[in-house]
């Protein structure tokens, strides 16, 4: 059985900049969580969604957003990047919506913002 | 808000030392995980604590929840290289928006040989 992926696995951008990342839950994982991981803050909850809907979201600027497709995959989207968004993004998915289970998490996407 | 305190935030053992971090909640909990992030690795799912006073082990590894549902802790026993990373505790609470997961700050473990 596959495993969460996130694409792309590395990126460089500058500031001012918007990027747009990738993640494909296991199958039949209905459920994708994002979080932002940085050495100071750790883990910090940006958003979920189930179902294609938004069900939960974390205190973060309105620069970030995401969505979910019907096949579940969802895409997270941070515009007008700061230095202050340089972290590793973690992709989590879960069957059923993340307050009732364990999180699967994805080898994360390393963004870099100079 | 909710927060999930975590101690210590470093840890550095000899091998076959013992090793506790502790998780504490500044609300109660309906349930509360624990993941491991081996270094350049992603967070693993270790194991989830639901009722109030729960142990449960694992191996040599043992998570014990506290009777307020505030609190929790991971106890390793005789450290081996291979627990080496961070381990996290997430807490998830009653009601609100149906229980955002918290992560703590993490204890990174260090095993030395």
């Amino acid at each position: 059985k596959a495993g969460v992926t996130q694409t792309p696995r590395y990126l460089i951008k500058t500031r001012g900049q918007q990027v747009t990342l990738s993640c494909s839950p296991i199958s039949g994982h209905r459920s994708v969580s994002w979080y932002q991981q940085t050495p100071g803050q750790g883990l910090q909850f940006l958003f979920e969604y189930f179902s294609e809907t938004q069900r939960n979201k974390g205190n973060f600027p309105g620069r970030f957003s995401g969505r979910q497709f019907s096949n579940s995959r969802s895409e997270m989207n941070v515009s007008t990047l700061e230095l202050g968004d340089s972290a590793l993004y973690l992709c989590a998915s879960s069957k059923r919506q993340a307050n009732t289970g364990e999180l699967f998490f994805g080898e994360g996407s390393r963004l870099t913002v100079l | 808000g909710q927060q999930v305190m975590q101690i210590p935030q470093y840890q550095h053992v000899q091998e076959g030392e013992d090793f506790t971090t502790y998780c504490n909640s500044s609300t109660t909990l309906s349930n509360i995980q624990w993941y491991k992030q081996r270094p350049g690795g992603h967070p693993v799912f270790l194991i989830q604590l639901v009722k109030s006073g729960e142990v449960k082990k694992q191996k040599r590894l043992t998570f014990q929840f506290g009777e307020a549902k505030k609190n929790s802790s991971l106890h390793i026993t005789a450290t081996q290289t291979t627990d080496v990373g961070t381990y996290f505790c997430a807490g998830r609470s009653y009601g609100g928006s149906q229980g955002n997961l918290i992560f703590g700050k993490g204890t990174k473990l260090s095993v030395k040989p």
